[in-house]
């Protein structure tokens, strides 16, 4: 069956210091790959998604990248936290079919930058 | 940006009554999916309708849309204090089947 890992689930961060948080996925190839951020009390932005290997698009400029070195792998970075990084992060895969694209998520990581 | 918008933002009902939230949207889509969130966690797929449908159930959800009003509704009947939880909506545009956009979501309380 397929499982999606997501780390660290809690992370306090200061302002100014890097960021990773690693998505992987299992028991499924080739997925498309998300990362969605969550404010506090709102819905869900859509950051970057992956279709492959290497490919990123970014839906939103901001201080965070993205990048997919591995088929499963799916990394949220960050070189300089701003304040504004603060929130829930969600990685989702999904593989299309049946012509539908149903996302399934990872527990989330709960970042707060002071 | 946000495609869908969900209404209520907050709903609060007794345990057996029914509950429904609304979601509208702005673009033609290819299918539109309902999602929950229990607090603090990630989100759990629900319902999926396409857009040539008007209704689906699943178990205690019906889930209704209609494209001429960029609208649709997910109905929860019988409530449970379990089923407490925020309740997004999300869209698959036409022509950008790799990205789903979802709304703020309904938060549900349901009172035992």
């Amino acid at each position: 069956s397929q499982t999606i890992h997501q780390w660290p689930a809690t992370l306090v961060q200061p302002v100014g210091s890097p960021l990773s948080l690693e998505c992987t996925v299992e028991g499924t190839s080739n997925p498309n790959l998300y990362w969605y951020r969550q404010a506090a009390g709102r819905g869900l932005q859509l950051l970057f998604y992956s279709v492959g290997i290497g490919q990123i698009s970014s839906e939103v400029p901001q201080n965070l990248s993205a990048s997919r070195p591995q088929d499963r792998q799916f990394i949220l970075s960050s070189k300089k936290l701003l304040l504004s990084d603060s929130g829930f992060y969600l990685c989702a895969w999904s593989v299309l079919g049946s012509g539908a694209n149903v996302l399934t998520f990872g527990a989330g990581s709960r970042l707060t930058v002071l | 940006s946000q495609q869908g918008e969900e209404d209520p933002q907050a709903l609060s009902i007794q345990e057996g009554e029914n509950a429904t939230m609304n979601c509208s949207y702005k673009t033609s889509i290819n299918n539109l999916q309902w999602y929950r969130q229990n607090s603090g966690r990630g989100l759990v797929h629900l319902i999926l309708i396409r857009s040539n449908e008007r209704e689906k159930h699943s178990g205690r959800l019906r889930v209704t849309l209609d494209t001429s009003k960029k609208s649709s509704s997910l109905l929860i009947t019988a409530s449970r204090a379990a089923d407490t939880a925020s309740y997004f909506c999300a869209t698959e545009t036409q022509g950008g089947s790799e990205k789903l956009v979802f709304g703020k979501g309904t938060k549900l309380t349901v009172n035992p």
